[in-house]
This record gives C-alpha cells, sequence and structure tokens, in this order.
C-alpha cells in the first residue's frame, strides 16, 4: 500500500525557517517524481515544488523562488522542503505527493502538516 | 503569469448530469497541458479522478468523464451521487515557456441538491 506521510508543520515566526519532511512506502521511491502542494486556509490547492527521480531537477512556483529548497533522499525513501525567509502567505497545510510512472498525474497524496507563520 | 480559470459553483440534482470546465489564459488547453481534474472534500487530502485529458484511476467512479471541449478541459459528472458534493480543482501543466509549472484553477463547489 502506497502511504505518504508529512512531518515537521509547527508554528513559527516571520523570516523564520522550517524543514518539512515528507517518509514514503509501499512503491519504489527512486522511480517517481516528487511533489510538494500547499492549500491555504479556506483556499485551492497550489503546486508548490517538484524534484525528478534522482534530485537532478527541481522546479519551483515563483513565489518561493530562493526561499524553499525541494530534496530527497532515496535510501531513505524521504522527501523534504526546507522553507526559509518564511511568510504570513505561506501559511498552509502542505501535501506531499507522488507523480505516477509514465503519466503526468499526482496520484497519490499524504495527508499533510500545517504550517503557521505569525508573529 | 498563467492562470486557470473554472465556474466557482455549479449545482446538479441528484441522477442529474453536470459538466465542469478548465480554461487557460495562455490559450486552448491541449494534451500537452496535461489536464488533471482533482477532487477535494472537506477535510480530506485531494485526490485525482482523471488525467490526460480522460484517463481514470483505478478508484475513479465511472460516472465521471473527462475530455476536451472547445478551447476547454471538462469534466462530465453523469447520474450525480450525494457523495459526489466536492470541491473539483483543474490543474494543467506549463511548460518551458511558463516555466515548467503546474497550475490549480480555483476550484468548483459542486452541490448535489
Amino acid at each position: 500500500e502506497v502511504q505518504l506521510v508529512e512531518s515537521g508543520g509547527d508554528l513559527v515566526r516571520p523570516g523564520g525557517s522550517l524543514r518539512l519532511s515528507c517518509a514514503a512506502s509501499g512503491f519504489t521511491f527512486s522511480n517517481h517524481w516528487m511533489t510538494w502542494v500547499r492549500q491555504a486556509p479556506g483556499k485551492g490547492p497550489q503546486w508548490v515544488a517538484n524534484i525528478n527521480e534522482d534530485g537532478t531537477k527541481r522546479v519551483y512556483v515563483d513565489s518561493v523562488k530562493g526561499r524553499f529548497t525541494i530534496s530527497r533522499d532515496n535510501d531513505k525513501n524521504s522527501l523534504s522542503l526546507q522553507m526559509n525567509s518564511l511568510r504570513a502567505e505561506d501559511t498552509a497545510l502542505f501535501y506531499c505527493a507522488r507523480w505516477s510512472l509514465n503519466d503526468h498525474t499526482p496520484d497519490y497524496w499524504g495527508q499533510g502538516t500545517l504550517v503557521t507563520v505569525s508573529s | 503569469q498563467t492562470v486557470v480559470t473554472q465556474e466557482p459553483s455549479l449545482t446538479v440534482s441528484p441522477g442529474g448530469t453536470v459538466t465542469l470546465t478548465c480554461a487557460s489564459n495562455t490559450g486552448a488547453v491541449t494534451s500537452g497541458y496535461h489536464p488533471n481534474w482533482i477532487q477535494q472534500k472537506p477535510g480530506q487530502a485531494p485526490r485525482a479522478l482523471i488525467y490526460g485529458i480522460y484517463k481514470k484511476h483505478s478508484w475513479t467512479p465511472a460516472r465521471f468523464s473527462g475530455s476536451l471541449v472547445g478551447a476547454t478541459a471538462a469534466l462530465t459528472l453523469s447520474g450525480a451521487q450525494p457523495e459526489d458534493e466536492a470541491d473539483y480543482y483543474c490543474l494543467l501543466y506549463f511548460d518551458h515557456r511558463y516555466g515548467d509549472a503546474w497550475v490549480f484553477g480555483g476550484g468548483t463547489k459542486l452541490t448535489v441538491l
């Protein structure tokens, strides 16, 4: 069974940093692109970042470029999102999701971890 | 800036049929946008229902179908059930001209009433 479990969400002050993790199981993690998607309270989802199978290609939404870094550890079946210079508008539930093999679709999602940026 | 537009809300009667649409400000939606339809129920994580315009995941009920209608991607629900009441988001891919980005639409709140 495919499982994605996010962790690391917390209350952080503006300008602070936080690192999110996503533990993957039930599939060959190193074969899949992975993604982070966030959802602000009461809003729709927003794609944040993608990373390819071996971590050599990373793509970000413009609003997080230079502040967020997506990474992965294929030996530990783990996906991460390092978030720096956090702003109030980064407050959201952050989901990790798996891109399916050979199809452009996020087929499995975690339950999310909440990041709150507030003073 | 890439913008994906959906109807903010729609209502369908139980057993009825409804079509949700998804438009891009960059032009007609085609297969190259890899359109996905994502369902989200209150308190739950999003879940992809349709991808590649019309392809279904193993968990996608048969009453959902995807297509291209004119310049838009479309999600048609035929024979609506009360459990289909949810928010539906279109997800499109914008290529290197637009930063290799994925963009969600604003979502359609579907009421089954």
